[in-house]
């Protein structure tokens, strides 16, 4: 059984590009969150979706980032026309249910705005 | 507003000691708590999971406990090895904050062979 997969593990991007940050989660989960850890900083939550639903965006910022997480397919981030603030790790993580289950982390994607 | 402290940010031990990491959280309120272990440039990988029922867990070496009235968990590690030098990562649900973990800012461990 696969873990979470991400990919691409590393991306560089020049500023004012699309970044594209792709997850898919362990067989059998249908709960996926996202986290951003800035340099010398913690993780923090971003965005938290289940099939084809947003549940708490609470942790996004308004403008530029958007995720999915469609009926097939892995879930996406996208962030539009990225500034050098935007470089960090980003972290996907699954879980089979929500709050009461254990979550699994992928190795991230390291975006580096150029 | 949940917050999550770890102490002591860094740590440094000869290999073969026992240890101990603290964690504390402000709002008692959980679902349950987590620690993780990052390596370097890598993801995260899940050691343990305390439901808020539950005093303690192990696996292997690690033992964690949590005391969800006082707001603290300890993870214990045995006769440490310079593999486990890492960063350690204390995480909580909280029952207002839907299923997000709230993190901590990470112990490094470095275990000097």
């Amino acid at each position: 059984n696969a873990g979470v997969m991400q990919n691409p593990r590393h991306l560089v991007r020049r500023r004012g590009q699309e970044a594209r940050l792709r997850c898919s989660p362990m067989k059998g989960h249908s709960h996926v969150y996202w986290y951003r850890q800035l340099p010398e900083e913690g993780l923090k939550f971003m965005v938290y979706l289940q099939k084809e639903n947003i549940i708490d965006e609470s942790g996004m910022p308004k403008e530029r980032f958007s995720a999915e997480f469609p009926k097939e397919g892995p879930s996406i981030l996208r962030i539009q026309q990225v500034v050098r603030g935007d470089s960090a790790a980003y972290f996907c993580a699954s879980s089979i249910q929500g709050a009461n289950t254990e979550a699994f982390f992928g190795q991230g994607t390291r975006l580096t705005v150029v | 507003k949940q917050e999550v402290t770890q102490i002591p940010a860094a740590l440094s031990v000869p290999e073969g000691e026992n240890l101990v990491l603290n964690c504390s959280f402000t709002d008692s309120a959980i679902y349950n708590l987590q620690w993780f272990r990052q390596d370097p440039g890598k993801g995260l990988t899940s050691l343990l999971l305390i439901q808020s029922s539950q005093r303690e867990q192990t696996s292997g070496r690690l033992n964690a406990s949590l005391d969800k009235s006082s707001g603290r968990s300890t993870l214990y590690i045995a006769a440490s090895q310079p593999g486990d030098s890492a960063t350690y990562l204390c995480a909580v649900v909280g029952e207002t904050s839907g299923s997000r973990l709230t993190f901590g800012e990470g112990t490094q461990l470095t275990v000097n062979p």
